[in-house]
């Protein structure tokens, strides 16, 4: 089946810092890959779709200088939070579809989970 | 705007079965993916309709009416490793497709 791998796992950093999210399709090309931010009992949230060799397409409400996606290769898109402060810790996930048409569910990575102290 | 409405709660007994409703408003439908998530953990798929009807997946079914905006994931033969939040997702069709979740469903599996 589909493997999407996520890393890290787990961060805990000061304010101010920047953290990037790696998010890899392992056995599969993906043109798109989205990210969702999840806050304890809570939905998720998609906050951004990211494009292959394009710019990402931010939901409304999501800053763009504060959330960078590079999407660089059919297997790989990075999510930087930059300067993240505290009301930035949550729960980060990125998910993947086989195929670039949307006909194939999205699977998930694991996760990342983001502390900033 | 775009919702997705659950029940924020189910509870229910090994053995039992147990339906988790959604009825949803979106700019453009494609399909309705159901994923389940334990505490801690990422999503998994479970089922996903495109099309009316029901699809059956071992003991988890999922049905779908465009015509009612509704859907719904059953759950047979309940255990308690099924306890978890169960959110149902709408993949949309404005611009580039995309995926908006339900407001997720939390199941207790009792002894």
């Amino acid at each position: 089946g589909a493997v999407v791998s996520q890393h890290p796992s787990w961060v805990i950093c000061k304010s101010g810092t920047s953290v990037k999210i790696e998010c890899r399709s392992l056995d599969f090309q993906a043109t798109t890959m989205f990210w969702y931010r999840q806050f304890p009992k809570q939905s998720l949230m998609l906050m951004a779709t990211s494009n292959e060799g394009s710019k990402a397409t931010y939901e409304q409400g999501v800053e763009k200088d504060k959330f960078l996606i590079n999407h660089a290769s059919l297997t790989l898109s990075t999510l930087t939070v930059t300067s993240a402060h505290p009301e930035d810790s949550s729960f980060y996930i990125c998910s993947a579809a086989p195929g670039g048409s949307g006909n194939q569910p999205q699977h998930f990575g694991d996760g990342t989970r983001l502390s900033i102290l | 705007g775009q919702s997705l409405e659950q029940p924020s709660e189910v509870t229910a007994v090994e053995g039992a079965i147990v339906q988790i409703n959604c009825t949803y408003q979106t700019s453009g439908f494609y399909g309705l993916s159901w994923y389940q998530q334990h505490d801690g953990g990422a999503p998994t798929f479970l089922s996903y309709n495109a099309l009316d009807g029901l699809e059956e997946t071992g003991r988890f079914s999922s049905f779908l009416s465009r015509s009612d905006s509704y859907g719904y994931l059953l759950l047979q033969e309940l255990q308690m490793k099924d306890s978890a939040s169960y959110f149902c997702a709408v993949r949309t069709t404005s611009g580039t497709y995309k995926y908006i979740f339900g407001t997720g469903t939390r199941l207790k599996v009792l002894a």
